[in-house]
């Protein structure tokens, strides 16, 4: 049972304009989601962060919204820039009481190509 | 501050055979995680400890797989005997504790082959 879904494989833009990266979730108890950024051959990066109190967080070039109604967010990213290009995990968790209060659920990725 | 060290980072058995991964946090971390990624999909995790106790280990295949991190700081995670579908990125990732607030740092993890 796939929790967390990202249903575009892939997604390719051009330099300067604005990448969206899709999420959806199922679980109704996920509170807390992150984003994460992957290089070939490196381990996931953090990226950005969303609490399930809030429907926008927004660092430098990146925004993260959040529609609980939806169960959905998204990953703006504003510019686009070729160094962007990775592989994008959308990642959630729930605040569930006992021993799962770290634990992620990911979702299969999105590559993201930005094109000079 | 260094990073997540994991080792080895490739590495190539046949089926049946015994393999283990080692993984070093970043000093400090007192949660320490293994995930398993498949070609294709995220990051699935495997087992979590919040020092050297575990917290979560339900998706652990516990016939084949085992870890430990004693003394709270380096971890081991073994497979025996391997299968064909163990073939994957095994990826170790710390955070100070495991509040949600705290972001997981990876490891750029070790490759298994499986012939």
């Amino acid at each position: 049972d796939q929790q967390v879904k990202q249903n575009s494989p892939s997604l390719s833009v051009q330099e300067g304009r604005i990448s969206i990266l899709n999420c959806d979730y199922t679980n109704s108890m996920f509170d807390y989601f992150l984003w994460y950024k992957k290089y070939p051959a490196e381990g996931p990066t953090f990226l950005i962060s969303i609490s399930s109190i809030k429907d926008k967080n927004e660092d430098g070039r990146f925004t993260v919204f959040l529609n609980k109604s939806a169960k959905h967010l998204s990953l703006h990213i504003v510019p686009s820039q070729p160094g962007d290009s990775a592989v994008y995990f959308c990642a959630a968790s729930a605040r569930a009481g006992g021993t799962s209060y770290g634990k992620l659920t990911f979702g299969q990725g999105t590559i993201l190509t930005v094109h000079p | 501050e260094a990073g997540v060290a994991q080792s080895p980072r490739y590495k190539i058995i046949e089926k049946r055979q015994s393999v283990a991964f080692w993984c070093n946090p970043i000093s400090g971390h007192a949660t320490l995680y293994w995930y398993q990624q498949i070609l294709g999909q995220g990051p699935k995790l495997l087992i979590q400890f919040q020092n050297n106790g575990v917290v979560d280990d339900s998706q652990l295949p516990k016939d084949r797989f085992s870890a430990e991190r004693l003394k709270g700081v380096d971890s081991t995670l073994k497979i025996q005997p391997a299968k064909l579908e163990d073939s994957a990125v095994y990826l170790c990732a710390s955070s100070l504790d495991s509040g949600q607030g705290q972001p997981q740092h990876f490891g750029d993890g070790t490759r298994l082959s499986i012939l």
